[in-house]
C-alpha cells in the first residue's frame, strides 16, 4: 500500500521558515516525481512545487519561486519543502503528492497544516 | 500559465439523476505525438484530501466506480456521474498535467437536491 506521510507544519510568524518532510512507502520512490500541492481555508488546490525522480530537476510555482525550495532523499524515500520568508498568504495545508511533470498525480498524503500568523 | 475554467461552481442534483461538470483550458492540454490529453480530475470530500478519478482525460482510476466518467479533447472536458449516489456529495476538481506548471480549476462542489 502506498503510504505518504507529511509532517513539519505548525504555527510560524510572517517571515519565518519552516521544512516540511513527506516519508514515502509502498512503491519506488526514486523511480517517481513528487510535488507539494497547498489548499488554503476554504480554498481550491494550488500546486507549489514539484521533483523529478533521479534528476532532480525541479518545477516551482511563480508563488514559491525565490522563498520555496523542494528536494528528496531518494536512500531515505523523503521528500521536503524548505519554505522561508512566509506571508499570511502561504497558510494553508500542504500536501505532498506522487507525480509531477507531466505525470498525473495518483496519490496523496493527508496533509500538514501551516499557520503563518503574528 | 494554463488556465482551467470549470463550470457550474456548484450544483445540485437528485439522487440517482446525472451530474455534469465542465472544464475548459486556457490551451489545448492535447499532445499530438501521443494522441492523450493531459488532463485528469480528482474528487475531495469534507476533511479529506483530494482523490484522483480520471487521468489521460479519460481512463478511470482502478476501484472507481462505472458511474464516473471522463470525456473531451482538446481545450473541453467534462466529468459525468452518471447515477448520483449520496457518497458523491464532494468538490471536484480538474487538472492540466501538460505544462510542467500544474493548474487547477477552481471547483465544482456537487450537492444532492
Amino acid at each position: 500500500e502506498i503510504q505518504l506521510l507529511e509532517s513539519g507544519g505548525g504555527l510560524v510568524q510572517p517571515g519565518g521558515s519552516l521544512r516540511l518532510t513527506c516519508v514515502a512507502s509502498g512503491f519506488s520512490f526514486k523511480n517517481y516525481a513528487m510535488s507539494w500541492v497547498r489548499q488554503a481555508p476554504g480554498k481550491g488546490l494550488e500546486w507549489v512545487s514539484s521533483i523529478s525522480g533521479s534528476s532532480g530537476n525541479t518545477f516551482n510555482a511563480d508563488s514559491a519561486k525565490g522563498r520555496f525550495t523542494i528536494s528528496r532523499d531518494n536512500s531515505e524515500n523523503t521528500l521536503y519543502l524548505q519554505m522561508n520568508s512566509l506571508r499570511a498568504e502561504d497558510t494553508a495545508i500542504y500536501y505532498c503528492a506522487t507525480g509531477g511533470g507531466n505525470d498525473f498525480v495518483a496519490h496523496w498524503g493527508r496533509g500538514t497544516l501551516v499557520t503563518v500568523s503574528s | 500559465d494554463i488556465v482551467m475554467t470549470q463550470s457550474p461552481d456548484s450544483l445540485a442534483v437528485s439522487l440517482g439523476e446525472r451530474a455534469t461538470i465542465n472544464c475548459k483550458s486556457s490551451q489545448s492540454v492535447l499532445y499530438s505525438p501521443n494522441r492523450k490529453n493531459y488532463l485528469a480530475w480528482f474528487q475531495q470530500k469534507p476533511g479529506q484530501p483530494p482523490k484522483l478519478l480520471v487521468y489521460w482525460a479519460s481512463t478511470r482510476e482502478s476501484g472507481v466506480p462505472d458511474r464516473f466518467s471522463g470525456s473531451g479533447s482538446g481545450t473541453d472536458f467534462t466529468l459525468t456521474i452518471s447515477s448520483l449516489q449520496a457518497e458523491d456529495v464532494a468538490v471536484y476538481y480538474c487538472q492540466q498535467y501538460y505544462s510542467t506548471t500544474w493548474t487547477f480549476g477552481q471547483g465544482t462542489k456537487v450537492e444532492i437536491k
